[in-house]
Order: C-alpha cells, then structure tokens, then sequence
C-alpha cells in the first residue's frame, strides 16, 4: 500500500450501534487526524495524534473515541451511532512539527447512521 | 481559534483566470494552506505560504498578507479538471489546521 488507506469506503449503520471506522498509513508520518465534512460546513477535527501513544480533542470530539497503539493505525469508535454522526469521514497523516508539514488525506468514509 | 471566510461558489470560463479570496481571524498563525477537492475525492495539498507575498506554482498562485489576514488562490488558464472545491485552512501554533468552508469552481466551456 502507499499513503493512506481508510476503511470501509462506505457504511450504513443503525442507530446506537457501535462502529469503527480504521486508518492505516505507511508514510512513517508521527502525526494523524481524523475529519468529518459535513456540506457548507467544511472539515473539522474531531481528534488528532502527534506521537504514537498520546491522543488529543479536536473542535468536535463528543460521541467519538480514538487511540494511537502504534505509528501506522488511528481507528475512530463511534461508541452508540446517532444520526448527526452521518458523515464523510477524513483520516489524514503528517510529519508533525515541520514548518512544511502538509497534512495527507486518506480517500474518505462516507457514513450513513439511520 | 480560527475564523476563516470564503466565497461559497465561483464559475469562470476555460481559459480564464480565477481568484479566491480567504480572510482568516486567528489566535496564533502558523501557516496557510490550500487544497482542492474534486467530488467524491479526498482533498490534496495544493500550497502553502507562511510568509508574505507570492508562491508560484505553474498555474496556480498562493498570496498571504498576514497584517491584513488574507490569502487569495489564482488559477491561470483555466481547464475544465479545475473545475473543483477548493479549501483555504490556516494551521495554528500546535500544528492542527482549521478549515474554511471550501470554494466549488466551475469552468465552463
């Protein structure tokens, strides 16, 4: 594989199910996140990693859970599915701490919760 | 945090040229990024500036003032696979990029 893959490409999903949607990249990159984008509205962060071992909230964490147990893998938890979670679903990588840090975006999860 | 404003929608000819204003409110500015977004894709970087003035890169341009918070996208000779979302996002002193909402583009025959 080469940058970032996300999956499943897609998923509909009943309400208060958990689901988790998993990221893996093979850039060697420190750094992750995790993006919704919602339409008029524009990504936004819901959590992030700098360094394998520590996590970190974005603008919008609540009803979502993430851990970072190595350098390569980000999963997201949605621990019960509600339908304002229905979403596409960014993850990205970067060389965190780097004035040319540029943020790579893997394809996308779009989520439907019903 | 960050305030970042953009035009919502901007149609242009092939050929031509277009420019897409960002104007950003930040509590700590590290950078300026922007990438497009083609439908049912993953955004990709585009450019990025920190300081002021013009980064060129083939057919697309990148201004920043920041005294004045603003950034503007040029694109030179339009195509039609230009025709796109494109999104101004200002990385604040931690690293982590806030998004405007996205510009769609679209060139016209």
């Amino acid at each position: 594989i080469a940058g970032i893959t996300q999956a499943p490409t897609s998923q509909i999903l009943a309400a208060g199910r958990r689901m988790t949607l998993r990221c893996t990249q093979d850039m060697r990159h420190n750094a992750m996140y995790w993006y919704r984008q919602d339409l008029g509205l524009g990504l936004r962060l819901i959590h992030y990693s700098n360094t394998a071992g520590t996590t970190g909230k974005g603008e919008v964490p609540d009803g979502y859970s993430v851990s970072r147990a190595n350098t390569d893998d980000f999963p997201l938890t949605l621990a019960s599915a509600v339908p304002s979670q229905t979403s596409v679903y960014f993850c990205a990588s970067s060389e965190w701490g780097l004035d040319t840090d540029t943020q790579y975006f893997g394809p996308g999860t779009r989520l439907t919760v019903l | 945090g960050q305030n970042i404003d953009q035009p919502t929608e901007m149609t242009a000819t092939e050929g031509a040229i277009v420019q897409i204003n960002c104007t950003y409110q930040t509590s700590g500015f590290n950078g300026l990024f922007w990438y497009q977004q083609h439908a049912g894709e993953a955004p990709t970087f585009l450019s990025y500036n920190v300081l002021d003035g013009l980064e060129e890169k083939g057919r697309f341009s990148s201004f920043l003032s920041r005294s004045k918070g603003y950034s503007y996208l040029l694109l030179k000779e339009l195509q039609m696979k230009d025709s796109a979302s494109y999104l101004c996002a200002v990385r604040d002193r931690d690293y982590k990029l806030s998004f405007g909402a996205g510009t769609t583009v679209t060139v016209r025959a």
